[in-house]
């Protein structure tokens, strides 16, 4: 299994501001990937941070809204910039391609937002 | 890509009966399909999964079963009790990219 160190867990920030979400992995891992999830609802996929390249994003989601870094194997950055109450939601950090489970995803264990 | 469907978006079933969580898949490609539970405030645990080449699997009162040529699957608690209650998730994957259903909250009823 992996165990997945997300921070910060909450933060209330003003609308216009940035905030940068840290994942850290205790194991390398092939994936990492970066989840929306509203209150109530899904997992919506952001993107999927790619070690040493630009990060791929999702239909909907652009990277000068959601820069990611991924500068090794267990390690990214989400930043949600220049925010609005509409980007209040749950960030989750996950991964696949661990050693003992290829497949599996580990999830983090969040950042709740709320931008006011 | 791929497009993962889910139904229902709310289950209420009386302790001790099953409960049975249907999704259907879009792409063909895709091999790999697990089951996650979220409890509230927690993070998606893994509960059961399945791949391409096999048609059903269980582990105890969870049961998922597969039919690809249909590109469905499902999801089966039986004897159901007060700790299911929660959210639960299907998802498809082809490339350790995985995306999900909408999810469904199942409600055990004392």
């Amino acid at each position: 299994s992996a165990v997945i160190s997300q921070k910060p867990s909450r933060d209330i920030c003003q609308r216009g501001t940035s905030l940068t979400i840290q994942c850290q992995v205790d194991s390398q891992v092939t994936m990492m990937f970066w989840y929306r999830q509203q209150p109530g609802q899904s997992l919506t996929l952001i993107a999927t941070a790619n070690q040493g390249s630009e990060a791929t994003y999702e239909s909907g989601f652009v990277i000068d809204k959601f820069p990611i870094s991924r500068p090794n194997l267990t390690f990214s950055t989400l930043t949600v910039s220049n925010m609005s109450p509409e980007d209040s939601s749950i960030y989750l950090c996950s991964v696949t391609g661990t050693v003992s489970r290829d497949t599996e995803a580990f999830f983090g264990q969040g950042t709740r937002l709320t931008v006011v | 890509g791929e497009n993962v469907e889910q139904h229902p978006s709310t289950l209420s079933v009386q302790e001790g009966d099953s409960a049975v969580i249907k999704c259907t898949y879009s792409d063909s490609a895709s091999n790999y399909f697990p089951w996650y539970k979220q409890e509230l405030g927690k993070r998606p645990q893994l509960i059961i999964d399945i791949r391409s080449n096999v048609g059903e699997k269980k582990d105890q009162r969870i049961a998922v079963t597969l039919n690809k040529t249909a590109k469905h699957f499902s999801l089966h608690i039986t004897e159901t009790q007060p700790e299911d209650s929660a959210v639960y998730f299907c998802a498809a994957s082809s490339t350790l990219k995985i995306i999900f259903g909408k999810g469904t909250r199942l409600h055990i009823l004392p």
